[in-house]
C-alpha cells in the first residue's frame, strides 16, 4: 500500500495569515492526489484534486501543488471558517489511502 | 450536482452484517461518469476507503476488508449499498458514501473523490 504522510500534524494560525501543508507519498503518485477539508461532526469536503485543481465552488484561497511524491495545501489569508482538518489522499491505484490529517487551529 | 442520503441501522449486533444504502438524486447510478462507494471514519482516527464500484463495470475493494466487504448497486431505485459481514467493534465508524468522478484529458483520467454524503454512525455493540 502507498502509505501517505502529513506534515505537521497540528499547526497554529492567526486570521490573515497563510499556511502550507505537506503530504509526502511512499512512492511516486505523478499528480494523483486530492485535499479534503473536514470540519468538526461533518463530513469532508473536496477541495483540490489532481494534486492543483480546484474543485468546483472551492474559493481560490486554496491551492495546491506538487508531482511524484510531495505535495503541498497553501491556504492563504485565513479566516475563522479556515479552522479545520485537511487531508490529502491518493487515487494512483488501489487501495486508495489518506493521510493522518493536518488539523489547523486558531 | 448529486445529493446523496445514506440509510441504515445504527446499531448492529458483533458477527452480524452491517448493511447501508446511499440514495442518488441529481444523477443516475448508470452514469458511467462515476464509481460508487464508501468510505468510513472510526471516532476520533482517520479515513479508510472501504471500495468503489461502477454500473456493469469493475469493483474494487480495500484489501483489509475485501473478505467481508460487497458494493453493489441498484438502478431501480438509483442508489448503491454497503453490506460488511461478521463486524466487531473495530467496524464502529461513521460510514459514507461518496462517488468518484471521472474527469478525463490528453488519455489520463482522474478518478476522484467529488462529493460527500452527510455520513451515519454505525455502532458495533450487543
Amino acid at each position: 500500500d502507498i502509505q501517505m504522510t502529513q506534515s505537521p500534524s497540528s499547526l497554529s494560525a492567526s486570521v490573515g495569515d497563510r499556511v502550507t501543508i505537506t503530504c509526502r507519498a511512499s512512492q511516486d503518485i505523478r499528480n494523483y492526489l486530492a485535499w479534503f477539508q473536514q470540519k468538526p461532526g461533518k463530513a469532508p469536503k473536496t477541495l483540490i484534486y489532481a494534486a492543483s485543481t480546484l474543485q468546483s465552488g472551492v474559493p481560490s484561497k486554496f491551492s495546491g501543488s506538487g508531482s511524484g511524491t510531495d505535495f503541498t495545501l497553501t491556504i492563504s489569508s485565513l479566516q475563522p471558517e479556515d479552522f479545520a482538518t485537511y487531508y490529502c489522499q491518493h487515487y494512483r491505484d488501489y487501495p486508495i489511502t489518506f493521510g493522518q490529517g493536518t488539523r489547523l487551529e486558531i | 450536482q448529486l445529493q446523496l442520503q445514506e440509510s441504515g441501522p445504527g446499531l448492529v449486533k458483533p458477527s452480524e452484517t452491517l448493511s447501508l444504502t446511499c440514495i442518488v438524486s441529481g444523477g443516475s447510478v448508470s452514469s458511467k461518469n462515476y464509481y460508487w462507494g464508501w468510505i468510513r471514519q472510526s471516532p476520533g482516527k482517520g479515513l479508510e476507503w472501504i471500495g468503489s464500484t461502477a454500473y456493469g463495470g469493475s469493483v474494487y475493494y480495500n484489501p483489509s476488508l475485501k473478505s467481508r466487504v460487497t458494493i453493489s448497486v441498484d438502478t431501480s431505485k438509483n442508489q448503491f449499498s454497503l453490506r460488511l459481514s461478521s463486524v466487531t467493534a473495530a467496524d464502529t465508524a461513521v460510514y459514507y458514501c461518496v462517488p468518484r468522478r471521472g474527469e478525463c484529458s490528453g488519455g489520463t483520467c482522474h478518478w476522484y473523490f467529488e462529493i460527500w454524503g452527510r455520513g451515519t454512525l454505525v455502532t458495533v455493540s450487543s
